[in-house]
Parts: C-alpha cells; sequence; structure tokens
C-alpha cells in the first residue's frame, strides 16, 4: 500500500517549452501533495504545497507562474514547468500525504519516484 | 523553528559490520520523525517513523531507531550492513510539510 507514482520518470525538452509532471496517489487519498526538487548530492529542497481543490502555497523564491500546480483530484497533482530553461533542469519529486482511516489523517508523506528534467 | 541536522555527510562500512547514521533535531514539541532512503536517481523509500508511541522504532530491511527526547536525537541504526544498504539516507521532522536533513551517504565495502 502507499503508492505514488511520477510520470514522465525522465524527459528532455527544448528551452521555452512547457513541461507537465503527475503525480498520483494509487492507492489512498492525499488531500496534501509536496513537490520538491533536489539538485545533485543535496537534499529536497520543498518548492510547493499542493491541497486537493485550492490554490498551491509557494515556498518563499519559488515563481509560482513559472511552476504551476493543480491538485484536481484527491490522487492527481501536476507540476508544469512553464517556458523551461537550461537552469531548471533538476530531479522533481512529488510526495502524497496519506489521509489516514476514520476521520484522521497521519503524518506520513509517501514519495514519487522523481522525474528527470533536462532542458536543453 | 524546527531543523534536522545529520551530523555526518558521509559514512563507510564494511559489509557485515553495524551502521550508525546520526540525526539529531530541534522542535519546540515532540515532532514526528522519520528515516527516508533514496537510491541513486530514485524517489524516497520509507525506512521508519517515530510517532510519539515506541522509542524504539523497527523499519523495514533490518534498520531500526530510537528516538532520545534528552539528546534530542533520533540515530538510524543496523547490526549488519549489507551492500544493498548503499544509498542516501534522510532524517525528517515532521511539520507543515517535512524538513529534511541534508543527507547521509552510505558506502559499504565487501
Amino acid at each position: 500500500g502507499a503508492v505514488v507514482s511520477q510520470h514522465p520518470s525522465r524527459v528532455i525538452c527544448k528551452s521555452g517549452t512547457s513541461v507537465k509532471i503527475e503525480c498520483r496517489s494509487l492507492d489512498f487519498q492525499a488531500t496534501t501533495m509536496f513537490w520538491y526538487r533536489q539538485f545533485p548530492k543535496q537534499s529536497l529542497m520543498l518548492m510547493a504545497t499542493s491541497n486537493e481543490g485550492s490554490k498551491a502555497t509557494y515556498e518563499q523564491g519559488v515563481e509560482k507562474d513559472k511552476f504551476l500546480i493543480n491538485h484536481a483530484s484527491l490522487t492527481l497533482s501536476t507540476l508544469t514547468v512553464t517556458s523551461a530553461h537550461p537552469e531548471d533542469s533538476s530531479f522533481y519529486i512529488c510526495s502524497a500525504r496519506d489521509v489516514g482511516p476514520g476521520t484522521g489523517y497521519t503524518d506520513t508523506q509517501y514519495f514519487g519516484p522523481g522525474t528527470r528534467l533536462t532542458v536543453l | 523553528a524546527q531543523s534536522v541536522t545529520q551530523l555526518d555527510s558521509h559514512v563507510s562500512v564494511s559489509e557485515g559490520t553495524p551502521v550508525l547514521l546520526r540525526c539529531n533535531y530541534s522542535s519546540s514539541y515532540s515532532p514526528s520523525l522519520f528515516w527516508y532512503v533514496q537510491h541513486p536517481n530514485k524517489g524516497l523509500q520509507l525506512l521508519l517513523k517515530y510517532t510519539s508511541a515506541a522509542t524504539l522504532v523497527k523499519g523495514i530491511n533490518g534498520f531500526e531507531a530510537e528516538f532520545k527526547k534528552s539528546e534530542t536525537s533520533f540515530h538510524l541504526t543496523k547490526p549488519s550492513a549489507h551492500m544493498s544498504d548503499a544509498a542516501e539516507y534522510f532524517c525528517a521532522s515532521s511539520g507543515t510539510a517535512l524538513i529534511f536533513g541534508k543527507g547521509t551517504t552510505l558506502s559499504v565495502s565487501s
């Protein structure tokens, strides 16, 4: 249980194009999903928190117009990198917080396998 | 403010010897604490979590961690390392979102 998928796993695009990355919780519902960015040999940097049915909350320094986040359902969040540039090349990882049984939720986040974005 | 400090950026052990990856946290309350493992070009896999139940937490693949409030520590251990344990390990504390340490690279030699 608690599986999170990401698609695509790897994408190469030209500078100026937009890229959409999907994050799905396969066997649980997630009212909250998170998007992280990871540079080589570094820790994860939280970009934004995505709440189902409402606007995402972006961390300081993250351009919300460049990194569009949509969380249209309890199992799907998307990150669109608009007008991508080479400096946007990175490993993007999503996670989903398990709502948990009954009325409560656990604060455990389950991570997707990541998407390697390369912008030429 | 919450923070997580992983005391070693790189740990090297021989196969069959014990593993100790150190993590200290800073929080004004008792947080939930997690250890994740990341293999190259992969996402993070949850090893174990502490959520104020038992202070000694057992996880997957033979790993365990002990929550010590007096030392504000949550060190990860394994009695006997396997080659497949070589990976990046992250300690994290829960808040509005997870707060990660900088990671510890575990190398295992034969």
